[in-house]
């Protein structure tokens, strides 16, 4: 079965300082991942996601996220965060082997303060 | 770029009294899915296509059908909604490839 944790409801940071939203997650096989981010009264914008290649990710808006297998974390980064980015943020995973189903974690609350 | 039309965006109905929210794409894309959003829960899958005539259920499915009769368009219908089916839905399209586009939600209260 697949499911995906954000141990964190609730992320603040400062603006400017480096930023890390968690996800872990669990599949039978391989993984397809994503983050998608949700503003306020919005639908989900798509950020990025890993299918192959570079465990190194670079996405929209200058978020970037990394594969690593052995952990099977897929966490969000950014270098320097903008109070623009307070929203919330959802990773989801899919077994490629599987049925067409993206499973989501329960999100990730970020605060960017000024 | 992909578009995905929900309507409508916002709906007040009453138990019981029988529901259709409509999706739309300007894509040609097989797959298209429902979710709906609850506090705490992310994301949850109810239905979901993968071309016309195939559908089949998510997570969630119960009190919800679907249909698919063109490619363009998966209509969620709620035969007789009850509270607990007040939500956020969303529709989505796309594959593995692209990504998968949103639509901008449907805001349901059943009272």
């Amino acid at each position: 079965a697949q499911s995906v944790a954000q141990p964190e409801d609730q992320v603040n940071v400062a603006e400017g300082n480096p930023l890390t939203v968690k996800c872990t997650y669990s599949v039978s096989g391989n993984p397809y991942l994503f983050w998608y981010v949700q503003y306020p009264n919005r639908g989900l914008q798509f950020l990025l996601k890993y299918i192959t290649g570079d465990n190194l990710v670079k996405g929209s808006y200058g978020f970037e996220a990394e594969f690593n297998k052995s952990q099977t974390s897929f966490h969000l980064k950014k270098p320097s965060a903008l109070v623009s980015d307070s929203a919330l943020y959802f990773c989801a995973v899919r077994e490629i082997a599987g049925a067409n189903n993206l499973f989501f974690g329960t999100g990730t609350r970020l605060t960017v303060i000024p | 770029e992909a578009q995905v039309t929900q309507n409508p965006r916002y709906l007040i109905t009453v138990t019981g009294k029988k529901l259709t929210v409509t999706c739309s794409q300007n894509m040609n894309h097989e797959y298209m899915s429902w979710y709906r959003q609850d506090p705490g829960l992310g994301l949850r899958q109810i239905y979901y296509s993968m071309n016309v005539e195939v559908t089949d259920k998510g997570d969630v499915p119960e009190g919800y059908k679907v249909s698919r009769k063109e490619k363009r368009n998966f209509p969620l219908i709620l035969e007789s909604p009850s509270p607990n089916q007040t939500s956020l839905y969303f529709c989505a399209i796309g594959n593995d490839i692209y990504g998968y586009t949103f639509g901008s939600g449907t805001r349901l209260t059943v009272v």
